[in-house]
């Protein structure tokens, strides 16, 4: 079985600038979560997908938004970067909730400049 | 008080050697502990995934629940050099889902 994929794995933008990430759930999987991991906050909850339906939210400001579509594949943008948003994004999947054990992709890294 | 307490390290230990990771929590909900090996700009990867309080050997590895003194551990035998990552503990109570924030071991030959 495949597992999670993220594209693309690596990004750099300019502050000002919006970014939008890609996450390919496992097959079968239907919930897909985003986190923001970085050395100084470690691993932070940005949003839960389920059902192309935002299930719960993490403390964020509205830059950050995500959609998931009818195959669970789902997508995060970021709008208006700054240089606080470099990062690696990760998305992981579950069966049904986030509260399932949960499988990480790669991640993307986002540089912002 | 964060929710779930872990030591960051860094741990350095020489091949060969018992490592002993460990993660705290204060909200007793927590039902399901979970395990997490890291490598260098990879994803987490699921490692132990335990219920209830006791042990649960799987190889080299030992995850350990102590649910009345909210302490997981994870141990890992006759350490490698390739057990050098990030270990994260997550949790699950409920609804709610929490990480530690890592420890990166290091295992030198």
């Amino acid at each position: 079985k495949a597992g999670v994929t993220q594209t693309p794995r690596y990004l750099i933008k300019t502050r000002g600038q919006q970014v939008t990430l890609s996450c390919s759930p496992i097959s079968g999987h239907r919930s897909v979560s985003w986190y923001q991991q970085t050395p100084g906050q470690g691993l932070q909850f940005l949003f839960e997908y389920f059902s192309e339906t935002q299930r719960n939210k993490g403390n964020f400001p509205g830059r950050f938004s995500g959609r998931q579509f009818s195959n669970s594949r789902s997508e995060m943008n970021v709008s208006t970067l700054e240089l606080g948003d470099s990062a690696l994004y990760l998305c992981a999947s579950s069966r049904r909730v986030a509260t399932d054990t949960q499988y990480f992709g790669p991640g993307t890294r986002l540089t912002v400049l | 008080q964060k929710e779930v307490e872990q030591d960051p390290g860094p741990l350095s230990v020489p091949e060969g050697a018992i490592v002993s990771l460990n993660c705290t929590y204060s909200n007793s909900a927590f039902q399901y502990f979970m395990w997490y090996r890291q490598y260098s700009r990879k994803g987490p990867e699921l490692l132990m995934y335990t219920y209830s309080s006791g042990n649960k050997e799987d190889g080299r590895f030992t995850a350990q629940v102590d649910k009345s003194s909210k302490y997981i551990s994870l141990f890992i035998r006759d350490s490698q050099p390739s057990d050098s990552a990030t270990y994260l503990c997550a949790m699950i109570g409920g609804n709610d889902m929490r990480f530690g924030a890592g420890t990166r071991l290091t295992v030198k030959p």
